[in-house]
C-alpha cells in the first residue's frame, strides 16, 4: 500500500514561501492517482489545496491558486508544495495524500508548519 | 468557494445511530455524486469512510452508510461504539475541478 511522508521547514517567515515534499513508497508516483495536497489550520476544518497528476497536469484551489504551485520529481518519487507570499492564515498542519475515485486513500501523518517571524 | 455546513456537533449513546448532514450548493454537492466523508481521531490523519455518495472502502465497517439529497449529503453511523468518538469532515468534488471540504462535526459517544 501507498506511504507518504511530509518534511520541509516547520518555521516560515509572513511573506515568504512554503515549501513542502511528500516522499512516497509503495506504489510508483507514475500509478493512476492524484497527488494532492490538504491542509487544516489549528482546531478547524479541512482545506484541499491542489493536486498533480504524473502527467504534469496540476489542479488548485480557487482562493489559493495566485501563490500555490505544485510539481512532482519521477526520478525521486516524490512531489511538492510552495505556498508564496504566506501569512499567519497560512499556519497548518499540512498533509500529502494519494487520490481516486473522488477521495484520498492514503494520508500522511501531517506536518505542521507555523508562519511566524 | 464556500466550505460545505456541518453541524458543530452530534452525538449519540452507545448501540444509536447519529447522522450528520453536509448542505452545499449545485455547483458542488448537488452537482456531482463525488461526496466522500472523512473520519479523524485526535492528532491523526483523517481516513476516509465513504466515497461517491455512498460506497464503502474497503476494511469500513457497514455501520457507516451515506446518501445524498438535492444540495445535501448526510453520513449516518449506526450501532455507535466508543471508537466513533471523532471529528467527521465531508468532501464534494466542486466546479473550477477543486474539491471543497465540510466545516466538520466532532461526534461525542455518551
Amino acid at each position: 500500500q501507498v506511504q507518504l511522508q511530509e518534511s520541509g521547514p516547520g518555521l516560515v517567515k509572513p511573506s515568504g514561501t512554503l515549501s513542502l515534499t511528500c516522499v512516497v513508497s509503495g506504489d510508483s508516483i507514475t500509478s493512476n492517482y492524484w497527488w494532492t495536497w490538504i491542509r487544516q489550520s489549528p482546531g478547524k476544518g479541512l482545506e484541499w489545496i491542489g493536486e498533480i497528476h504524473h502527467s504534469g497536469r496540476t489542479e488548485y484551489n480557487p482562493s489559493l491558486k495566485s501563490r500555490v504551485t505544485i510539481s512532482v520529481d519521477k526520478s525521486k518519487n516524490q512531489f511538492s508544495l510552495n505556498l508564496s507570499s504566506v501569512t499567519a492564515a497560512d499556519t497548518a498542519v499540512y498533509y500529502c495524500t494519494s487520490a481516486s475515485y473522488y477521495k484520498s486513500d492514503y494520508w500522511g501523518q501531517g506536518t505542521l508548519v507555523t508562519v511566524s517571524s | 468557494q464556500s466550505a460545505l455546513t456541518q453541524p458543530p456537533s452530534a452525538s449519540g449513546s452507545p448501540g444509536q445511530s447519529v447522522t450528520i448532514s453536509c448542505t452545499g450548493t449545485s455547483s458542488d454537492v448537488g452537482g456531482y455524486n463525488s461526496v466522500s466523508w472523512y473520519q479523524q481521531h485526535p492528532g491523526k490523519a483523517p481516513k476516509v469512510m465513504i466515497y461517491e455518495v455512498s460506497k464503502r472502502p474497503s476494511g469500513v465497517p457497514d455501520r457507516f452508510s451515506g446518501s445524498k439529497s438535492g444540495n445535501t449529503a448526510s453520513l449516518t453511523v449506526s450501532g455507535l461504539q466508543a471508537e466513533d468518538e471523532a471529528d467527521y469532515h465531508c468532501s464534494s468534488y466542486a466546479a473550477s475541478n477543486s474539491y471543497v471540504f465540510g466545516t466538520g462535526t466532532k461526534v461525542t459517544v455518551l
